[in-house]
């Protein structure tokens, strides 16, 4: 079974632009979250979204948008980007067929690295 | 709320040594605790969790742990380290629907 992917694996943009990251879940897999990773701040929870429906957001300014679509997979959107938005972007799904299940593996794809001059 | 909390940004020990990346947790109830590596330019890969029954987990490339209720803890060990442990290491919780991790433990192998 293919694991998660995410494309594009690396983008350069200048500060203003807007970029949009995609993500591929494991197939089957409903659950769909969203990392940030930065030297300074670690891993940062962005948003998760199960069946289309966002149901949790990080403390992320509303410049950091997603969604997902009817086969689970994922889009997230920067727009306006700040230097400070240079990071790798994780995106990880899980299976969760009873719903929100804590004991259910997040499985992570290999990240987009967004460098923002 | 649930957190992690890793002592110990780096870690160096020499190939063949023992390997020990502690994590302790806080939280009011039992949680579910994952321990995860990413190699360089790579995504987190799950090394083991800690949901229910047996304390001592055994997960992938020779790690386990071991959930200590009493120290609130859940730290990483492997016997003999690799050359090929180098990389960063991640305790996380997970509290509903999204992972909370630690900061992170940098383990460097020397030969």
């Amino acid at each position: 079974k293919a694991g998660v992917t995410q494309t594009p694996r690396y983008l350069i943009k200048t500060r203003g632009q807007q970029v949009t990251l995609s993500c591929s879940p494991i197939s089957g897999h409903r659950s769909v979250s969203w990392y940030q990773q930065t030297p300074g701040q670690g891993l940062q929870f962005l948003f998760e979204y199960f069946s289309e429906t966002q149901r949790n957001k990080g403390n992320f300014p509303g410049r950091f948008s997603g969604r997902q679509f009817s086969n689970s997979r994922s889009e997230m959107n920067v727009s306006t980007l700040e230097l400070g938005d240079s990071a790798l972007y994780l995106c990880a799904s899980s299976l969760e067929l009873a719903g929100i299940t804590v004991t259910d593996t997040q499985y992570f794809g290999p990240g987009t690295r967004l460098t923002v001059l | 709320a649930q957190s992690v909390t890793q002592l110990g940004s780096h870690v160096s020990v020499s190939e063949g040594a023992l390997v020990l990346l502690r994590c302790n947790y806080s939280s009011s109830v039992p949680p579910y605790l994952f321990w995860y590596v990413q190699y360089p330019n790579q995504g987190l890969q799950l090394l083991l969790k800690y949901t229910t029954g047996a304390t001592l987990v055994k997960g992938i490339n020779g790690f386990e742990a071991e959930f200590k209720k009493s120290e609130t803890s859940f730290h990483l060990t492997k016997p003999s380290a690799h050359m090929s442990d180098a990389a960063e290491y991640f305790c996380a919780v997970r509290p509903k629907h999204h992972m909370r991790f630690g900061a992170g433990t940098r383990l460097t192998v020397k030969p």
